[in-house]
C-alpha cells in the first residue's frame, strides 16, 4: 500500500483566514514533504520533515506554517494567503533507509482557492 | 544546483504508437530518476525510476534508460493508449544526500489519439 490521504479535497478561503491542510500515511515512512503546483508547472518543494524535524524550508512566506505532530501526519497552516497562493497542495512521503532518502509516494492533493 | 531539462513539452501520438520523453540534468551526484504520470486534478503517480548503477528499467509498456556519461534519462512507453493520456515529468535526486529534494522537470502533456 502506498497511500498518501490528504484533506480537505478543496477548499476556499478569504484572505483573512486561518485554515489547515492535512496529510496523513502509514506506510511507516519517516521523510514527508509539502509540495505547491501551480497550472501546468511541476511540484515546486516547500517544506521536507525527516524524524518528525523539520529539513528544508525553501524560504517560503511566515503565512505557510508546517507542523508534524507524529511520524504519519502533517500539517499545513494557512493564514492571511494571497490570491497567488491559490494552488494544488500536495504532500508526499518517503522512507529513509541508512541516511537515503528513498521514493517519494503523493497524495491527491488539495485544490486552494484564495479569494 | 541541479537542473533539469525535459523535452518536448507536449507530444501526440496515435494509439498503438510509441512514445519517447527525454530528460539531462546538470549535477552528476545525482542518482536517482522517478518518473511521475499526473492525470487532470490528480496528484502525481510513480510509474518507474531508475538509480545509477543501472542502465535499463522496463516494466511492461514502460522503459526508462540511463545515460549517466552524457546526463540524460528517457522514458519510453510502447503500444499507447488513450488512457496513457497525461502530464509526465522526469525528476533527479542525490538520493544519499543532505537534502531529499527531488528536482522536476517542467513536464510533457502526452495525448494518445484513439
Amino acid at each position: 500500500d502506498t497511500e498518501v490521504t490528504q484533506t480537505p479535497k478543496h477548499l476556499v478561503m478569504g484572505m483573512t483566514n486561518k485554515k489547515s491542510l492535512k496529510c496523513e500515511q502509514h506506510m511507516g515512512h519517516r521523510a514527508m514533504y509539502w509540495y505547491k503546483q501551480k497550472a501546468k508547472k511541476p511540484p515546486e518543494l516547500m517544506f521536507v520533515y525527516s524524524y518528525e524535524k523539520l529539513s528544508i524550508n525553501e524560504s517560503v512566506p511566515s503565512r505557510f506554517s508546517p507542523e508534524c505532530p507524529n511520524s504519519s501526519l502533517l500539517n499545513l497552516h494557512l493564514h492571511a494567503l494571497q490570491p497567488e497562493d491559490s494552488a494544488l497542495y500536495l504532500c508526499a512521503s518517503s522512507q529513509r533507509t541508512g541516511g537515503r532518502w528513498e521514493t517519494q509516494y503523493f497524495g491527491p492533493g488539495t485544490r486552494l482557492l484564495v479569494l | 544546483g541541479e537542473n533539469v531539462e525535459q523535452h518536448p513539452s507536449t507530444l501526440s501520438v496515435q494509439e498503438g504508437d510509441s512514445a519517447v520523453i527525454k530528460c539531462t540534468y546538470s549535477d552528476s551526484a545525482s542518482n536517482y530518476f522517478p518518473w511521475y504520470k499526473q492525470e487532470l486534478g490528480k496528484g502525481p503517480q510513480l510509474i518507474i525510476d531508475i538509480r545509477s548503477n543501472v542502465g535499463e528499467k522496463k516494466d511492461q509498456r514502460i522503459a526508462v534508460t540511463l545515460n549517466k556519461t552524457a546526463k540524460h534519462f528517457s522514458l519510453h512507453i510502447t503500444e499507447t493508449q488513450p488512457e496513457d493520456s497525461a502530464v509526465y515529468f522526469c525528476a533527479a535526486q542525490n538520493y544519499g544526500g543532505s537534502q531529499g529534494n527531488l528536482i522536476f522537470g517542467k513536464g510533457t502533456k502526452l495525448s494518445v489519439k484513439p
